[in-house]
């Protein structure tokens, strides 16, 4: 697609549910990355991949968050037992990967809303 | 330890005046630098970016930045404000292909007509 899209735009929960929520980087994209956003913080390094397989896993908080990517393409981050604080904005970005300047680009997505009760 | 920091949390200016928003970086390697903005309920747009050569880049919205390795520092300039340009900016640093950006916790800018 022309951009990075995230689906949903908002999710409302309850305490202990589990959350699917999905990302559908820019097509040819080979690196995908997942960041979650806390009200008036900066974005935060969740996980990243490199085609099917996590790269670096290093920022994801905790086992209740998992992530997959399984044809290289659409990504669903995976929330088990929601807790309250993990209410935020969850921000996927994409970028293509050899660049011609061995730098790293992100383009990310409007994000997913989640909201814990 | 890499990190971004960009003192200042709230800034505002008045339409047409200059802005100059802060942004300090500690990196082990070579870093890259971007600039990111974030209106209200949409997420991060690519301001401009640094990673060799000339120190003054230039972005997009008639914003650029320079970078200054003897002070750790890559700050965004623009010469008038608009009041379009009232949004959250970010600032990150990267390394080479692979690596995650790590972001500062942002400047709020306010726009006064």
């Amino acid at each position: 697609g022309a951009g990075v899209s995230q689906t949903p735009s908002n999710k409302v929960t309850e305490k202990g549910k589990y959350v699917e929520l999905r990302c559908d980087p820019i097509s040819g994209h080979t690196a995908l990355y997942w960041y979650r956003q806390s009200l008036g913080q900066g974005p935060e390094f969740l996980i990243y991949f490199q085609g099917t397989g996590a790269a670096d896993d290093s920022g994801l908080p905790n086992d209740r968050f998992f992530a997959v990517r399984p044809e290289g393409s659409v990504s669903t981050l995976k929330i088990q037992r929601t807790e309250r604080g993990d209410s935020a904005v969850y921000l996927c970005a994409s970028s293509l990967l050899p660049s011609s300047t061995g730098a790293n680009v992100l383009t990310f997505g409007a994000g997913s809303r989640l909201t814990v009760l | 330890a890499q990190s971004v920091t960009q003192p200042d949390i709230h800034i505002t200016v008045s339409e047409g005046a200059s802005l100059e928003l802060r942004c300090n970086y500690s990196y082990g390697a070579t870093p890259y630098l971007f600039w990111y903005v974030q209106s209200p309920g949409q997420g991060l747009q690519l301001l401009l970016k640094y990673f060799s050569g000339d120190t003054l880049v230039q972005g997009i919205k008639g914003f650029e930045a320079e970078f200054k390795r003897s002070q750790s520092s890559f700050n965004l300039r623009k010469p008038s404000v608009h009041w379009s340009d009232a949004a959250e900016y970010f600032c990150a640093v990267g390394g080479q292909a692979g690596t995650a950006l790590i972001f500062g916790k942002g400047t709020t800018l306010s726009v006064s007509s």
